[in-house]
C-alpha cells in the first residue's frame, strides 16, 4: 500500500463552489503532513500544514482524521486561480525534508 | 534574496550522454533536497545533502546517479549514460534549518533524452 494516495481527479468546478479532496495514508502513527500546490509541473508549493487539530487560512481548510486515516482539504469559494495540482505530502518520518508526495489531485475551476 | 535558482531550465541529452544539473540554494540555507517527477507521478525523493555531505541517499538510483554540494559553488546532480528512463523533471529544494516544513523548491530542470 502507498504511503499517500490520492484520487487523481480532475475535478472539474464552477468559479465560487466549494469543493474537497481526500488523500488515505498508511502509516496510523503520522501525526502531521502538508499540502502542496503545483502548477503546470513548476515547483511545487506549500499551501498548509495539516495537524490532529486541523488548519485553516482563508478559503483553505485542512483537517486530519487519524481514525479513518486521511487527511482533507475544502476549498471554498473556488477562483480560477486555484486551478493546479493539489498534493498530499508525508513528511516521512524523518526530522528533515525527506517528503514523500502523492500523485497529486487535479483541479480545474471554470468560469 | 533570490529563490533556489536550478540551471538549466530544459536539458536535451541523447542517449549515453551525461547529464548535469546545478541547483544554488537560496542564500543561507546548507541543506539541499533532490527530487524527481517523472511523466504522470507524483515527485520522489532522490538525496538530501548538507555542505560536502551526502546526509540520505536512500532515493538515488544505485548506478549512473551521484550528487554533490560542495564548500563552494552549486550541488550538482550528474547523470551518467543517461536513458530514456531518466527523462523527468528534476527539483532541487533548499532549507535553512533541519526541517521538513521550510523547503523552498526551485523551477526544477526538465530533462528529456532523445
Amino acid at each position: 500500500r502507498k504511503e499517500v494516495e490520492q484520487d487523481p481527479g480532475p475535478f472539474n468546478v464552477p468559479e465560487g463552489a466549494t469543493v474537497a479532496f481526500n488523500c488515505t495514508y498508511s502509516n496510523s502513527a503520522s501525526q502531521s503532513f502538508f499540502w502542496y500546490r503545483q502548477d503546470c509541473r513548476k515547483e511545487p508549493k506549500l499551501l498548509m500544514s495539516v495537524y490532529s487539530s486541523g488548519n485553516e487560512d482563508g478559503r483553505f481548510t485542512a483537517q486530519l482524521n487519524r481514525a479513518s486515516q486521511y487527511i482533507s482539504l475544502l476549498i471554498r469559494d473556488s477562483k480560477l486561480s486555484d486551478s493546479a495540482t493539489y498534493l498530499c505530502v508525508y513528511p516521512g518520518g524523518t526530522s528533515y525534508g525527506k517528503l514523500t508526495f502523492g500523485q497529486g489531485t487535479i483541479l480545474t475551476v471554470h468560469p | 534574496n533570490a529563490g533556489v535558482m536550478q540551471n538549466p531550465r530544459h536539458l536535451v541529452r541523447r542517449r549515453g550522454q551525461e547529464a548535469r544539473l546545478r541547483c544554488s540554494p537560496m542564500k543561507g540555507h546548507s541543506h539541499v533536497y533532490w527530487y524527481r517527477q517523472l511523466p504522470e507521478e507524483g515527485l520522489k525523493f532522490m538525496v538530501y545533502l548538507q555542505k560536502e555531505n551526502i546526509i540520505d541517499e536512500s532515493g538515488m538510483p544505485k548506478e549512473r546517479f551521484s550528487a554533490e554540494f560542495p564548500k563552494e559553488g552549486p550541488s550538482i546532480l550528474r547523470i551518467q549514460q543517461v536513458v530514456r528512463g531518466d527523462s523527468a523533471a528534476y527539483f532541487c529544494a533548499s532549507s535553512p534549518v533541519v526541517a521538513n516544513e521550510k523547503l523552498f523548491f526551485g523551477s526544477g530542470t526538465q530533462l528529456s533524452v532523445l
